[in-house]
């Protein structure tokens, strides 16, 4: 079956520590995104990628990093710089940049200890 | 910069009721825009979508018409379900960066 997976599911940081999402996707898509999800907030953009090996950064592109070195791979870091970083996060993809349709993963929450 | 504004929730409605929820954007030329679905705990799935002015997307009894008029695409079903209960975004996308509103929550009871 082709999807997103994203894992795992549920993510712990502690204080000043460095943590990777990961996203995988074998729909051979080009673009993918990453948003955070809050209550009441709704999805921010935080970086997309149109092709492997670029990306740019989104509305909220602090405190986060990205690489882009397959195709299918698309993880995110919460670094220590990111003060709030407890939330829902979600990864997507699309066929290309402009295309009509972003499928989304699973999503991972992640809590502060 | 573009940006999506719908309703806030949470929307509470009866088995079988009429359901409208309100979005509303701004951008700049044609953006083709969306209608997500979130259930608790999951990722989002698309519902439904128009590229263009005048379009009606539907899916699974919902619908909504671009107008470009009023910059509004405003989601309706005629009569909703428990199994309707869930959160709604509404997005603008396309060749533009995805942009979503804040998500409605809709409560469907027996």
């Amino acid at each position: 079956d082709g999807g997103i997976t994203q894992s795992p599911k549920y993510l712990f940081r502690k204080e000043g520590q460095n943590v990777t999402l990961s996203c995988e996707q074998n729909l051979n898509h080009d673009a993918m995104y990453w948003y955070r999800q809050d209550p009441g907030q709704g999805l921010r953009l935080i970086y997309y990628s149109q092709i492997v090996n670029d990306f740019q950064k989104g509305d909220i592109a602090e405190g986060y990093s990205v690489s882009r070195e397959k195709k299918e791979s698309f993880p995110l870091t919460v670094t220590s710089a990111q003060k709030n970083p407890t939330a829902f996060y979600l990864c997507a993809s699309s066929i290309d940049w402009g295309s009509e349709t972003q499928y989304f993963g699973p999503g991972t929450r992640l809590l502060v200890l | 910069g573009n940006s999506v504004t719908q309703m806030e929730g949470p929307v509470t409605l009866s088995e079988e009721a009429f359901l409208t929820i309100n979005c509303t954007y701004t951008a700049t030329g044609y953006p083709s825009l969306f209608w997500y679905v979130q259930y608790p705990g999951e990722g989002l799935q698309l519902l439904l979508k128009a590229t263009k002015a005048d379009d009606k997307g539907s899916n699974k009894g919902f619908e909504a018409t671009y107008r470009k008029e009023t910059t509004s695409f405003h989601l309706e079903k005629g009569s909703v379900q428990v199994s309707d209960s869930a959160v709604y975004f509404c997005a603008l996308g396309g060749s533009y960066i995805p942009t979503f509103g804040r998500g409605t929550s809709l409560i469907v009871h027996p």
